[in-house]
């Protein structure tokens, strides 16, 4: 099976920088992205990691470490209109399918305060 | 670029009736579509997903069915609606590099 850890809430003030730290335990791996969803709204994808590092989109940066089976979402210059909640998910084969599924993290709630 | 439509944006239905939701995908051929189900709050739970024409794979057991009779359309359903579907249901599709797509969704509301 497949399952993912995040925080279930993270307070952060304007203009500071927040980590959103997601570890993953899967059946097969085939990479980790993260999506944000504001209240009432569709997840947007965000980045996706399939090799160990750092990628780079604007304010935002995503990392992986494969070996640890973990990975976060860095959120730079905090704008009030961050506060959404961001998931992580991955994209793992399904058995005998030869589909990628992708599967969820529960989320993580950021709230940007002034 | 692949676009996601999905409709009604919002639906109020009876307990007992039937359900019908229905999203197309454009901008790419033999996608890989998905429902998820999303209860207030929480995370996101997937039901079905196919891989083409035909292809069924249920994630859960539940009082919904999947159906996909052409490439780019993916349809969930009911027959008889229960208080526990209502939810945000939200159709997706994955590309190679799990870079999803959504639906804008739809907010089901059962009575």
């Amino acid at each position: 099976g497949q399952s993912l850890e995040q925080p279930s809430e993270v307070t952060a003030v304007e203009g500071a920088i927040v980590q959103i730290n997601c570890t993953y335990q899967t059946s097969g791996f085939y990479g980790l992205s993260w999506y944000q969803q504001h209240d009432g709204g569709a997840p947007t994808f965000l980045s996706y990691n399939g090799l160990d590092g750092l990628e780079e989109t604007g304010r935002f940066s995503s990392f992986l470490s494969r070996s640890d089976s973990y990975g976060y979402l860095l959120l730079q210059e905090l704008q009030m209109k961050d506060s959404a909640s961001y998931f992580c998910a991955v994209r793992d084969p399904a058995s005998g399918a030869g589909s990628y599924q992708l599967t969820f993290g529960k989320g993580t709630k950021l709230s940007v305060i002034p | 670029s692949q676009t996601i439509h999905q409709w009604p944006a919002t639906l109020v239905q009876p307990v007992g009736s039937p359900l019908s939701l229905e999203c197309t995908v454009e901008g790419t051929s033999n996608p890989n579509l998905y429902w998820y189900r999303q209860a207030a709050g929480r995370g996101l739970q997937l039901l079905f997903y196919s891989v083409g024409i035909g292809q069924i794979s249920s994630e859960v057991p539940q009082n919904l069915s999947a159906s996909r009779p052409q490439d780019r359309q993916f349809i969930l359903s009911s027959k008889k609606l229960l208080l526990s579907d209502s939810g945000f249901y939200l159709c997706a599709w994955s590309g190679l590099r799990g870079t999803g797509t959504f639906g804008s969704g739809t907010r089901l509301t059962v009575v």
